[in-house]
């Protein structure tokens, strides 16, 4: 069945950093591939998405390839903030429904 | 613009006692609905999911269920709940016109305590 494995957590880096939050998926078919995002005691927010290979999806300074061949949705920004702190969640499509199928989330905390 | 409230934000029930929690959206019609469980620690478990009235899959058996009694509205029940019952209850819509590439919308989630 479809499966995600996300970066075991939790992260924790100084603000400016590089971040990369490793994601690798197993899918039949062309799954459409997505990033949350979970601030402390909120739901989910969607952060970014792809829907096809090579595809990048973007959205806050956050960034995301679909990458087929290595079956792969890393996370990354450039320059990380306090603000960013939170729990990512990497997910993908499969399914009827628009079931979803997440990892098991990475925690990530940024130190001023 | 399309919103979804869930309540209540917490919850503390004894062991055995009964859980009703409820799910609504609002400016979208035909949502798919879904109710997820987050576990302390771990990832998000997807409970049931329903693509209309009446209409409700279960993911994985459990000592929970779920009904669509209109169209916008999906509640999580319970006759008796358990202690492995706690954790972080999420719902969610989505759209049914987009496929696979539409994102799911979240709640805010209920953070439920069985004592």
């Amino acid at each position: 069945g479809n499966s995600v494995t996300q970066m075991e957590g939790p992260v924790t880096l100084s603000e400016e950093a590089f971040l990369t939050i490793n994601c690798t998926y197993t899918a039949t078919g062309y799954p459409s591939l997505f990033w949350y995002v979970q601030y402390p005691g909120e739901g989910l927010q969607l952060l970014l998405k792809a829907t096809k290979a090579d595809d990048k999806g973007s959205n806050k300074g956050f960034e995301a390839t679909y990458r087929k061949e290595t079956t792969s949705f890393h996370l990354e920004k450039g320059s990380v903030q306090v603000s960013d702190s939170a729990v990512y969640f990497c997910a993908l499509s499969g399914g009827g429904a628009q079931k979803l199928v997440f990892g098991q989330g990475t925690r990530l905390t940024i130190n001023p | 613009s399309q919103t979804i409230h869930q309540w209540p934000a917490t919850l503390v029930q004894p062991v055995g006692s009964p859980l009703s929690l409820e799910c609504t959206v609002e400016g979208t019609s035909n949502p798919n609905l879904y109710w997820y469980r987050q576990a302390a620690g771990r990832g998000l478990q997807l409970l049931f999911y329903s693509v209309g009235i009446g209409q409700i899959s279960s993911e994985v058996p459990q000592n929970l269920s779920a009904s669509r009694p209109q169209d916008r509205q999906f509640i999580l029940s319970s006759k008796k709940l358990l202690l492995s019952d706690s954790g972080f209850y999420l719902c969610a819509w989505s759209s049914r016109t987009g496929g696979y590439n539409s994102p799911l919308h979240f709640g805010n989630g209920t953070r439920l305590t069985v004592t």
